[in-house]
């Protein structure tokens, strides 16, 4: 099945301790992102990849760092998480045809930091 | 900067009312157009999207949406809603030709049907 995953779905962590979300696609899909959701805000981009090794900042980096080391994996790292990431995390991914086509989303992972 | 405008953040219809949500973005060149709804407690599904060719495209679930490039409106409709299409509409807009296929996402539109 073609799909999306990120792990954890639920974390609760204190200040300042390091985590890491790992996001992976199946779809062999060139064009990878984060996204973090709040209430009012919609949905922001944090990260995004187009393809292995390139990798870039979207609208809200501060605070998260990325990798792309393999076109399926992109996990988002927080080395020292604080209150205001506490959140709603969406990876997705999209092949990309002249362009980025349709985003293909994960299952969201849901971040509390104490 | 590029936005994009969702009209309504809040939405209350009885079933097999009408639905139209508004969506505008601000970017003079080419987009790609999208919907995503997100049910509750659930992930973003695309319902529906536009890249080019006839403006008027259908989704599933008989949702549609019109693009009108003059206006710069991407807006949803449905002719008769259900109780099931209770959920958050997103807009998002790619304007396509820029630097990283940056998906903009309007704040999002919550839509409660009631039965």
């Amino acid at each position: 099945e073609a799909q999306v995953t990120q792990n954890p779905r639920y974390l609760i962590t204190v200040t300042g301790k390091k985590l890491t979300v790992t996001c992976s696609q199946n779809m062999n899909h060139e064009y990878m992102s984060w996204y973090r959701q709040d209430p009012g805000l919609g949905l922001r981009q944090i990260y995004y990849s187009m393809n292995v090794e390139v990798t870039d900042k979207g609208d809200v980096p501060e605070g998260y760092k990325v990798s792309r080391k393999e076109k399926r994996n992109f996990p988002l790292i927080l080395e020292s998480p604080s209150p205001n990431q506490t959140s709603l995390y969406f990876c997705a991914s999209s092949p990309v045809v002249a362009g980025v086509r349709e985003q293909f989303f994960g299952p969201g992972t849901r971040l509390t930091v104490l | 900067a590029q936005s994009v405008s969702q009209h309504n953040h809040h939405v209350i219809l009885s079933e097999a009312a009408s639905l139209e949500l508004g969506c505008n973005y601000s970017y003079g060149g080419t987009v790609n157009l999208f919907w995503y709804v997100q049910y509750p407690g659930q992930h973003l599904q695309l319902l529906l999207k536009y890249f080019s060719g006839d403006p008027l495209v259908k989704g599933i679930k008989g949702f549609e949406a019109e693009f009108i490039k003059s206006k710069f409106s991407f807006n949803l409709r449905k002719p008769s809603v259900q109780w099931s299409d209770t959920a958050e509409y997103f807009c998002a807009v790619i304007p396509i030709y820029n630097q990283g296929g940056k998906l903009i996402f309007g704040q999002g539109t919550e839509l409660s049907v009631k039965p």
